[in-house]
């Protein structure tokens, strides 16, 4: 079975700086799919970023970006340029490429972002 | 697109009554998910299902049915309500194999 770990309960970064949450992953398959959600406040979960197995190029959308490390099975978060609505839990999935309706989360890492 | 909806949003129920959490989604997504959250545990998934008519268990399935006789509805029953049962459930649908998850906004539920 595959397991998902983030290290870092609790995160804390100053308006405008960036910070990076750390997500590994334990797997014997070559192809999946990993997710970064964001959980705010509201406890709605939204789509952050994501990556697939096969494609070597980090993923990156506006702000955040994945640094990918397949072979060290390493999928961080960096959040560049923070902002107040960052602030939020966020959660690591896995989920392998034929299982579309199965993801694997992290425990999640709590983001707090000061002025 | 109302996305995923999920209702109720809020249920108190008492040890030992049954009820359903409906989800529904108007993307016509083939793959259907419940998930449940608890504190420091981040999501496990309950059941899901990969089309109309088909359905599995996931990590967590006891105590818990579901059935999917449409494409767009997934229910989950609690068939009898313990406190260990109280959490916040999310229901998400999958446009095919490569998509990332979209989810509802969840139902917290807190059996006494």
């Amino acid at each position: 079975a595959q397991t998902v770990t983030q290290s870092q309960p609790e995160m804390s970064v100053q308006e405008a700086e960036t910070v990076t949450l750390s997500c590994t992953y334990d797997t014997s398959e070559s192809d999946y799919y990993l997710f970064w959600y964001k959980q705010p406040p509201s406890r709605q979960m939204i789509l952050v970023i994501r990556q697939e197995a096969y494609k070597q190029q980090n993923a990156t959308e506006n702000r955040f970006s994945v640094n990918f490390q397949k072979a060290a099975k390493s999928f961080s978060l960096k959040i560049s340029d923070s902002q107040l609505g960052d602030a939020a839990m966020y959660f690591c999935a896995y989920r392998s490429a034929g299982t579309a309706s199965k993801l694997t989360f992290g425990t999640g890492t709590r983001l707090q972002v000061t002025l | 697109n109302a996305g995923v909806t999920q209702t109720p949003k809020f249920q108190v129920l008492k040890t030992g009554q049954s009820m359903t959490l409906q989800c529904a989604q108007d993307m016509n997504h083939e793959y259907m998910s419940w998930y449940r959250q608890d504190p420091g545990m981040g999501l496990r998934l309950i059941h899901y299902s990969v089309g109309a008519g088909i359905t599995d268990q996931g990590e967590v399935p006891n105590g818990y049915n579901v059935s999917r006789s449409t494409t767009e509805d997934f229910p989950l029953r609690l068939l009898s309500a313990a406190p260990s049962q109280t959490s916040v459930y999310f229901c998400a649908s999958s446009p095919f194999s490569g998509g990332a998850p979209f989810f509802g906004p969840g139902t917290r539920l807190t059996v006494l």
